[in-house]
């Protein structure tokens, strides 16, 4: 069964700082992977999205996740964190014969302080 | 375009009580998913359907919740019987496919709280 492991729970930045989020996913196939970014009281929204082709994708609000396959990773990146970046963050992977379902990870905060 | 569309919002039940949450795909739509997230946790597959039928109910708890999603109206998400361990926010999500290059569009979720 496939799993994904968010490896930082709580993360807390000062605007302007670089940010980057780990995620790691146990599956040898082919995956298609997700960051989705939940504000607070919101619902999930998708903020990038990875199904093949340039392993760099871009994504909204100046995010952006490289696909490292031999390491399994799709860690999320951001040069300059704002405030309004304070949410919390999940990555999820599609894989395989499970196509139907996603399997998410645990989450990161993330706070920006001001 | 209307994206998906959950209701209710926010829903309060005694233990013991039922309760039924809806939830209406995107228009053109036909592949609904429900996901469970308790606090602190990430979100949890429970149940993937289409139109009529249960393709993969993997997830779900095997007593007390069933799902459906009929022909027509929206799919619904019961849960019987309902103790405090089932106060989570429960998320619908849904897609114009099954397959594995099609994304699935969240809902805003019902938030259960069992008293």
């Amino acid at each position: 069964a496939q799993s994904v492991s968010q490896h930082n729970h709580h993360v807390i930045l000062s605007e302007a700082a670089s940010l980057e989020l780990g995620c790691n996913y146990s599956y040898g196939g082919t995956v298609n992977l997700f960051w989705y970014v939940q504000y607070p009281g919101q619902h999930l929204q998708l903020l990038l999205k990875y199904f093949s082709g340039d392993p760099l994708v871009k994504g909204i609000k100046g995010f952006e996740a490289e696909f490292i396959k031999s390491k399994f990773s799709f860690n999320l990146r951001k040069p300059s964190v704002q405030w309004s970046d304070t949410a919390e963050y999940f990555c999820a992977v599609n894989a395989g014969t499970n196509a139907g379902k996603s399997t998410f990870g645990d989450g990161t905060t993330l706070t920006v302080k001001p | 375009n209307a994206g998906v569309m959950q209701n209710p919002r926010h829903l309060v039940r005694r233990r013991g009580q039922e309760a039924r949450l809806r939830c209406s795909p995107m228009k053109g739509h036909s592949h609904v998913y429900w996901y469970r997230q308790l606090p602190e946790e990430g979100l949890k597959f429970m149940v993937y359907l289409q139109k009529e039928n249960i393709i993969d109910e993997s997830g779900m708890p095997k007593e007390r919740f069933s799902a459906e999603f009929p022909k027509e109206g929206p799919s619904i998400l019961r849960i019987q019987q309902v103790v405090r361990g089932d106060s989570a926010a429960y998320f619908c999500a849904s897609s114009s496919s099954g397959s594995l290059s099609y994304e699935q569009y969240f809902g805003p979720g019902t938030r259960l709280t069992v008293t």
